[in-house]
C-alpha cells in the first residue's frame, strides 16, 4: 500500500496570507489527524477527522480549520498567518480503532516571513 | 488536561552502550505507543502496548508497560548510530474519544 502523502512539502508565505495543506491517507483508512511540530512545543494535536466528521479537536485558534472529503483525503487551512505558525505540519492516517495507531506522512514545512 | 512526561529530553551516547528512556503520566492509559522520528521525516510507529505489565521486544528494543498503565519505558541494547532519532511516546486515555496525546520526546544521538 502507498503511504500517507502530503502536498506541498515546503511552503513559504508572508504574514497575513492564508495557506491550504493537503493530505492523502493510506487506502482504507478513515481517520486523518493533523499535528503541528515545533522545536519548543513538540508535536501538538490540531484535529482529527473520521468519516468526514471532526472527531477531536486540539487547543488551537479558529484560524486553523480542516475538512475531510468522502474519499478520506483531508485539507487543512490556516488563515491570517502569523510568524509563530512556522512549523512542520504532519498529517497521519489510521484505521480509527480504539488504539488510534497513526501512520504519518513526511510533513509540510511552512515558513512564515 | 492529560500530560505525558518523557525523560530524558536529550541523550547522547557512544555506539554499543545501553540506554533507557521513560514516559510517565498521572492518568491511566487505555493504550500507549512508541514512535521514532528521523530528521525530515514523519514519526514511524514502533509498537503499541495495551496490557499492564506487558513487555514487547523489537530486535534490540524492549518496550515495557507499567503494571498500573501510567508509565512505559523503552530500553535499547547495544545502541547503533542508526538508532539516532527522536523517540516519542503517545497515549490514549480513557474517555478521550480515541484522542492520542504525545509527549515531547527524547532526542537520542548515538555516536560512532
Amino acid at each position: 500500500k502507498a503511504g500517507v502523502t502530503q502536498t506541498p512539502r515546503y511552503l513559504i508565505k508572508t504574514r497575513g496570507q492564508q495557506v491550504t495543506l493537503s493530505c492523502s491517507p493510506i487506502s482504507g483508512h478513515r481517520s486523518v489527524s493533523w499535528y503541528q511540530q515545533t522545536p519548543g512545543q513538540g508535536l501538538q494535536f490540531l484535529f482529527e477527522y473520521f468519516s468526514e466528521t471532526q472527531r477531536n479537536k486540539g487547543n488551537f485558534p479558529g484560524r486553523f480549520s480542516g475538512r475531510q472529503f468522502s474519499n478520506s483525503r483531508s485539507e487543512m487551512n490556516v488563515s491570517t498567518l502569523e510568524l509563530g505558525d512556522s512549523a512542520l505540519y504532519l498529517c497521519a492516517s489510521g484505521a480509527g480503532t480504539a488504539y488510534n495507531e497513526q501512520f504519518f506522512g513526511p510533513g509540510t514545512r511552512l515558513t512564515v516571513l | 488536561t492529560q500530560l505525558l512526561e518523557q525523560s530524558p529530553q536529550f541523550l547522547s551516547i557512544q555506539e554499543g552502550e545501553n540506554l533507557t528512556v521513560y514516559c510517565n503520566s498521572s492518568s491511566v492509559f487505555s493504550s500507549l505507543q512508541w514512535y521514532r522520528q528521523e530528521p525530515g521525516e514523519g514519526p514511524v510507529l514502533l509498537v503499541t502496548v495495551v496490557t499492564g505489565g506487558e513487555v514487547k521486544k523489537l530486535k534490540r528494543l524492549t518496550f515495557q508497560f507499567g503494571d498500573a498503565r501510567k508509565d512505559s519505558s523503552l530500553h535499547i541494547t547495544a545502541a547503533q548510530p542508526g538508532d539516532t532519532g527522536l523517540y516519542l511516546c503517545a497515549g490514549v486515555f480513557g474517555g478521550s474519544n480515541y484522542k492520542l496525546t504525545f509527549g515531547k520526546g527524547t532526542l537520542l544521538t548515538v555516536n560512532p
